[in-house]
């Protein structure tokens, strides 16, 4: 199975901070890696598919990036409804596992 | 507009089964794979697999491929996860979630498991 990271774990930010997430596979899964925003009590969120691909009707400030393995997602000015858990998952292969998650919350 | 309605809350005791069902509208239901997600209290989001509604192949993770069995009904639009020999740590809330890149997901059925 392929293995995925994150880090940070948690981030403590403030409204308008640029904040980065970084998310590595354990071997390459091309660039197919999906980013996930959920809030506590809601569904998960797609944000980010293909790694760079904004889904329509997500804000601009998010953003993804790829360097091999390693993929970032981007917030480029923190706004009060951005604090939430942030997962990758990668769906190159089965099982389409997700990274442990990234929390966001105010400083 | 795409729906995803999932079935209500269950509360089940160890060693029983719970299934899970997921109704699709808004869009053509065998032209996309649904997956099915939970999310342990205080865990992080787990993949439990996925079928294919036009074939009903699936795809089931490591961790539960004894246990889980999807199904769909293409008649009503209706996707259905089925896990046996409940336990404790399957207290979770079970999403199903429209295609590889889950655009659309279900609001969520919880499952408690206990005696």
């Amino acid at each position: 199975d392929i293995q995925m990271t994150q880090s940070p774990s948690s981030l403590s930010a403030s409204v308008g901070d640029r904040v980065t997430i970084t998310c590595r596979a354990s071997q390459t899964i091309s660039s197919y890696l999906n980013w996930y925003q959920q809030k506590p009590g809601k569904a998960p969120k797609l944000l980010i598919s293909a790694a760079f691909s904004l889904q329509s009707g997500v804000p601009s400030r998010f953003s993804g990036s790829a360097s091999g393995t390693d993929f970032t997602l981007a917030i480029a000015s923190l706004q009060p409804e951005d604090f939430a858990t942030y997962y990758c998952q990668q769906s190159y292969s089965i099982p389409f596992t997700f990274g442990p998650g990234t929390k966001v919350d105010i400083k | 507009q795409v729906q995803l309605v999932q079935s209500g809350a269950e509360v089940k005791k160890p060693g029983a089964s719970v299934k899970v069902s997921c109704k699709a509208s808004g869009y053509t239901f065998t032209g996309y794979y649904m997956h099915w997600v939970r999310r342990a209290p205080g865990q992080g989001l787990e993949w439990m697999g996925r079928i294919n509604p036009n074939s009903g192949g699936t795809n089931y993770a490591q961790n539960f491929q004894d246990r889980v069995t999807m199904t769909r009904d293409t008649s009503i639009n209706t996707a259905y996860m089925e896990l046996s020999s409940l336990r404790s740590d399957d207290t979770a809330v079970y999403y199903c979630a429209r295609g590889d890149a889950s655009d659309y997901w279900g609001q969520g059925t919880l499952v408690t498991v206990s005696s």
